[in-house]
């Protein structure tokens, strides 16, 4: 079975300082791993994808991720943050060879950014 | 192009009451899902299709019903509201094996 926890519900980071968003995952196949971002009261947007090719992926605004299969983690970072960058994320996993490609969420961590 | 739509915004049902959520593509895809959100908490899986005239049950399929006539429609169908389906519904719609695209949401008060 497939499942991702994130390990953090809230991070809160000042504007223009690194921003680190945790999440490990499990999975008895290889797997497909995402990052989604959700701004309050809109749907969610997709904001990278790892599947198996490099294992540093970037993505939009900024943000990428690595994956670590020693450390079954994919985290998701930026260097610098930006007020815009507040939302929720979720870190979200796909069984690859599942023909329905259904994704499995976390939890979500809620950013806050201080000016 | 509009993306996926999800129509209503907002409703609030009595205990008891039935409604549909709309959502339609633009997108040609063939895949399609229905997911709940629950406060505080990640998205789940409620049924998915991979095109038309096929359904089948997620994670939550428990007091939902749909169905998928066309390549464009996916309705979600509420028989007997409860307040435990007190959510924010998404609809969601890829290619085989692409990105899921996400429509706006649907927030259901039940009361």
């Amino acid at each position: 079975a497939q499942s991702v926890t994130q390990l953090d519900s809230h991070v809160s980071v000042s504007e223009g300082t690194p921003v680190l968003l945790r999440c490990n995952y499990s999975s008895s196949y290889s797997p497909s791993l995402f990052w989604y971002v959700q701004h309050p009261n809109k749907g969610l947007q997709l904001l990278l994808k790892y599947t198996s090719a490099a294992t540093l992926v970037k993505g939009i605004n900024g943000f990428e991720a690595e994956f670590k299969k020693s450390e079954t983690s994919f985290h998701l970072t930026k260097p610098s943050a930006h007020m815009s960058d507040a939302a929720e994320y979720f870190c979200v996993v796909s069984r690859s060879g599942d023909s329905s490609y259904k994704l499995i969420f976390g939890s979500g961590t809620r950013l806050l950014v201080r000016p | 192009n509009a993306g996926v739509t999800q129509t209503p915004k907002f409703r609030i049902l009595k205990i008891g009451q039935s409604m549909t959520l709309q959502c339609t593509q633009d997108m040609n895809h063939n895949y399609m899902y229905w997911y709940r959100q629950d406060p505080g908490m990640g998205l789940k899986l409620i049924y998915y299709s991979v095109g038309a005239g096929i359904t089948d049950k997620g994670e939550v399929p428990n007091g939902y019903n749909v169905s998928r006539s066309t390549t464009e429609d996916f309705p979600l169908r509420l028989e007997l509201a409860a307040p435990s389906q007190t959510s924010v519904y998404f609809c969601a719609s890829s290619r085989e094996g692409g990105t899921q695209y996400f429509g706006p949401g649907t927030r259901l008060t039940v009361l």
